[in-house]
């Protein structure tokens, strides 16, 4: 069962590049999320879907797009990387079967911007 | 501003202790609270989660209190043991929404 896949695993970026992030799900969930971590901070909302062509904003949206084209996948891109954005990064899907819908969680993606 | 606020940033527990970390929210607009468990290199994981209509709610050795008038609630774990060394998020999820805001996490060690 892969759940939740992230790429890359990791990853250094020279500022102003561009950067995708992928995220796929097998698990059929129509809520997905990403997620940056940061010492600190905690986890912070980016941006979010809740269905296969609807997306939203997050917490902390600025400097990130995403798009939801069908239902297992939702990538995150930078469009212009910036030092600011050096984090690690969590996709995570919601499952529908629980009370308040549990969140499952890939093993992130770790971008250095210099 | 952090509408979940979180403490301690860390913890450090003898095996068998009680570890207690506690989080305390801002907007009444919140109706659920999970308890998110994370070890290192992987991603968060859910560990227990309550309602507000509820005061306790006990899962094995893990327990969430919650007081309703306080906005408060907090995660106790009984005789704590080495493989609960992690880092803990609270959160609450934002009524009539699936947002979820985290606290800034609980980095927990227990000494064998």
């Amino acid at each position: 069962i892969a759940g939740i896949t992230q790429a890359p695993t990791s990853q250094i970026l020279a500022a102003g590049r561009r950067m995708t992030l992928r995220c796929t799900q097998d698990m059929r969930h129509n809520a997905m999320y990403w997620y940056r971590q940061d010492l600190g901070l905690g986890l912070r909302l980016i941006h979010y879907s809740n269905t296969a062509g609807t997306t939203g904003k997050g917490e902390v949206p600025d400097g990130y797009s995403v798009s939801r084209a069908n239902t297992d996948d939702f990538p995150l891109t930078l469009a212009s990387a910036v030092p600011s954005q050096t984090s690690v990064y969590f996709c995570a899907s919601r499952s529908r079967d629980r009370d308040g819908g549990e969140l499952f969680f890939g093993e992130g993606s770790r971008l250095t911007v210099l | 501003q952090q509408q979940v606020k979180q403490s301690p940033q860390s913890l450090i527990v003898q095996k068998g202790g009680i570890s207690i970390i506690n989080c305390a929210y801002e907007n009444t607009a919140f109706d659920y609270f999970p308890w998110y468990q994370q070890f290192p290199g992987k991603g968060p994981a859910l560990l227990i989660a309550i309602r507000p209509d509820v005061s306790e709610k006990k899962e094995g050795r893990f327990t969430i209190s919650f007081n309703k008038s306080a906005k408060q609630f907090s995660l106790h774990i009984m005789d704590s043991q080495p493989g609960d060394s992690a880092t803990y998020f609270c959160a609450a999820r934002r009524m009539g929404t699936y947002k979820y805001i985290f606290g800034t996490g609980t980095r927990l060690k227990v000494l064998a």
